[in-house]
């Protein structure tokens, strides 16, 4: 079963504008992580926050967590059309043992 | 060694038949983690190695499947008299053995069709 769920299922914007999709979640975790996967491809480490963390930033990405609401969103700004692509948050539980990811929200990033 | 690899990257197969599949994670890495992928879902975890011990298993590890880690590098994923269900992306990731901030890396996948 999957721990996570994206929101929104999928999202379509214009090159140059923000990109924001939420990630929500069932049980306490220890860190929260987000990947990208391009059509057909692996999966492409993007970022970790971990639980006592409440923002964090890498380049052109936020994310922030809420383990109150247990929910996180991930911002891309300035976007691109390589961005393109399908974005998952996995959860690690607290045993830290494996990931449980949702179900993904597919990104379209027009030229 | 930069990444995890995975072979094959493509696997078409009839109903029925056997296949196994290879991950090599990255070579420092003791934790070895297999997921499955359908389209247009999240990876599901299958089952995941620390070193040669396999340490937990998914109900989604049907008896017909087998995971095994002999030396705590690589590992192979079987899957018995295969059926169309089985049809998916198979993925490898490895990571440290760590705490909150572990990552964990994936290979490209092999992609299944059982036809």
């Amino acid at each position: 079963s999957q721990q996570g769920e994206e929101d929104p299922q999928a999202l379509s914007i214009q090159e140059g504008e923000n990109a924001t999709m939420n990630c929500s979640y069932k049980t306490s975790i220890n860190n929260l992580q987000w990947y990208r996967q391009n059509s057909g491809r692996g999966l492409v480490h993007l970022i970790l926050i971990r639980s006592n963390e409440r923002e964090k930033h890498s380049g052109r990405l936020r994310v922030t967590l809420d383990t109150s609401k247990k929910s996180s969103s991930l911002l891309i700004t300035a976007s691109r059309a390589a961005d393109t692509a399908s974005y998952f948050c996995a959860t690690k539980d607290n045993a830290g043992n494996m990931l449980t990811f949702g179900g993904g929200t597919r990104l379209m990033v027009k030229p | 060694d930069t990444g995890v690899s995975q072979d094959p990257r493509h696997k078409i197969t009839k109903r029925g038949q056997n296949v196994t599949f290879r991950c090599d994670p990255i070579s420092e890495h003791n934790r070895l983690y297999w997921y499955r992928q359908t389209l247009g879902q999240g990876p599901e975890f299958l089952t995941y190695f620390q070193n040669e011990a396999q340490l937990e298993k998914s109900r989604l590890l049907s008896d017909r499947f087998s995971a095994e880690r002999p030396k705590g590098s690589f590992s192979t994923l079987e899957i018995q008299r295969t059926e169309q269900g089985d049809s998916a992306m198979y993925l490898c990731a490895s990571s440290s053995t760590g705490g909150a901030g572990t990552e964990a890396f994936f290979g490209q996948g092999t992609r299944l069709t059982v036809v």
